[in-house]
This record gives C-alpha cells, sequence and structure tokens, in this order.
C-alpha cells in the first residue's frame, strides 16, 4: 500500500525557520510535490522533488531523498500568513496524487 | 475563468437520493482528476482523465461513484443512491499534461447527505 507520514502539528514564531518532514512507504512515484491550504480553502501548489536533492523557490525549499524514503519542507523567515496545512505528496506518472494527513503550522508573533 | 470552478458550492440533500458535481477545469488543461477531502484529512484521489479518457479510477470507492468529461472540458462527478458516509469536500483539479505540472484545485463541493 502507500502510507505517507507527517507530523499533525508544528508550531514556530514569526521570522524563524520550520521544518516539515515527510516519510513515506511506497514505490514507483516519479516524484514529491508540496501543498499549502489555508482553512479549508483550495490546496495551492508549493513545489515537486523529481530528483534527489534539493529545490528552492523563494522562502521554500524542498527536499526528497529516495534512498530514505524521506523529504521535507522548510520554510524560512515564517511570516504570519504562513500559518496553514502542508500536505506532501507523491506523484504518479498520470499526475495522481496520493496525500499525507498534513501538517498544521501554527506561527505565533 | 482563471481558476478551476466548481459547482454548486454547498450541496445537501437526503440519502438515497443521486448528486451531480461540476468542474470546470483551467482552459487549455488536459489533465482533471477528482479528489475527495474529509475534514482534518489530506485530499484523497478518486479519479483522472485526460482529455476525455478516464484514465484511471482506481479511486472510486464503489460503483455507486461516477464521472465523465465527454468534450475534454467539463467533467461531472455523480454519485448515486447517496450515503451519509459520502459526505465530503469533494474537489477537482487540473494540469497541463505531465506528472511534473502541479495540479490547481478548484475551491470544492461541500457534499452533506442528510
Amino acid at each position: 500500500g502507500q502510507s505517507l507520514e507527517q507530523p499533525s502539528e508544528v508550531t514556530a514564531v514569526e521570522g524563524a525557520i520550520v521544518q516539515i518532514n515527510c516519510t513515506y512507504q511506497t514505490s514507483g512515484f516519479y516524484g514529491l510535490s508540496w501543498y499549502q491550504q489555508h482553512d479549508g480553502g483550495a490546496p495551492t501548489f508549493l513545489s515537486y522533488n523529481a530528483l534527489d536533492g534539493l529545490e528552492e523557490t523563494g522562502r521554500f525549499s524542498s527536499f526528497l531523498s529516495r534512498s530514505d524514503s524521506y523529504g521535507y519542507l522548510l520554510l524560512q523567515e515564517l511570516q504570519m500568513k504562513d500559518s496553514a496545512s502542508y500536505f506532501c505528496a507523491v506523484v504518479y506518472s498520470t499526475g495522481k496524487l496520493i496525500f499525507g494527513q498534513g501538517t498544521t503550522l501554527q506561527v505565533k508573533p | 475563468g482563471a481558476g478551476v470552478s466548481q459547482s454548486p458550492r454547498y450541496k445537501v440533500t437526503k440519502r438515497g437520493q443521486d448528486v451531480a458535481l461540476r468542474c470546470d477545469p483551467i482552459s487549455g488543461h488536459v489533465s482533471l482528476y477528482w479528489y475527495r477531502q474529509a475534514l482534518g484529512q489530506g485530499p484523497e484521489f478518486l479519479t483522472y482523465f485526460n482529455y476525455e479518457a478516464q484514465q484511471d479510477k482506481s479511486g472510486l470507492p464503489n460503483d455507486r461513484f461516477s464521472a465523465e468529461r465527454p468534450e475534454g472540458s467539463i467533467s461531472t462527478l455523480t454519485i448515486q443512491r447517496t450515503e451519509q458516509r459520502d459526505s465530503a469536500m469533494y474537489r477537482c483539479a487540473s494540469s497541463l499534461q505531465g506528472s511534473s505540472q502541479p495540479q490547481h484545485f478548484g475551491d470544492g463541493t461541500r457534499l452533506s447527505i442528510l
């Protein structure tokens, strides 16, 4: 089967750096994506890792290690607006996404 | 429109009724996906279309669920003989073709079965 594990909640202060980890038990996937969701709104795409290593997009970076079945999302210079749920998802060849349960990030002043 | 449009936004119906949920993808997006999301959970894959062809329906829970995209644009997800356990947020997403393409999600249809 497919399963992805993420911490359920993470709390950090404004301006700090936070890392949200994602471990998975699946194979045959093309890459790992991260999506952000505010208060039950539409999930929005943040990043995609097809290869092992770090991908950087502004304040957000994402990492994948297939040998360790592990990835993470790194958020720098946290802002209050970053308070949201973050989902990792494995991506299959068709583009089908299998999501983790999500991590709720709370940013405090 | 600029984004993925879903209708209705909310649907309340009695158990046993059929419901049809509509998704209008971003213009030019050939790939269309349906997901279901329970409160506090990640979206759960239901089915996928490439143009008008349903390529993967492995996530549909049972034969009461069906989907179509007859002209390769608008899609309809139909649930027959609804049950209370079908209550959830149903989300549609579209993308350009290719696994690396980001999926753009609609605001969803909140379905409540009484």
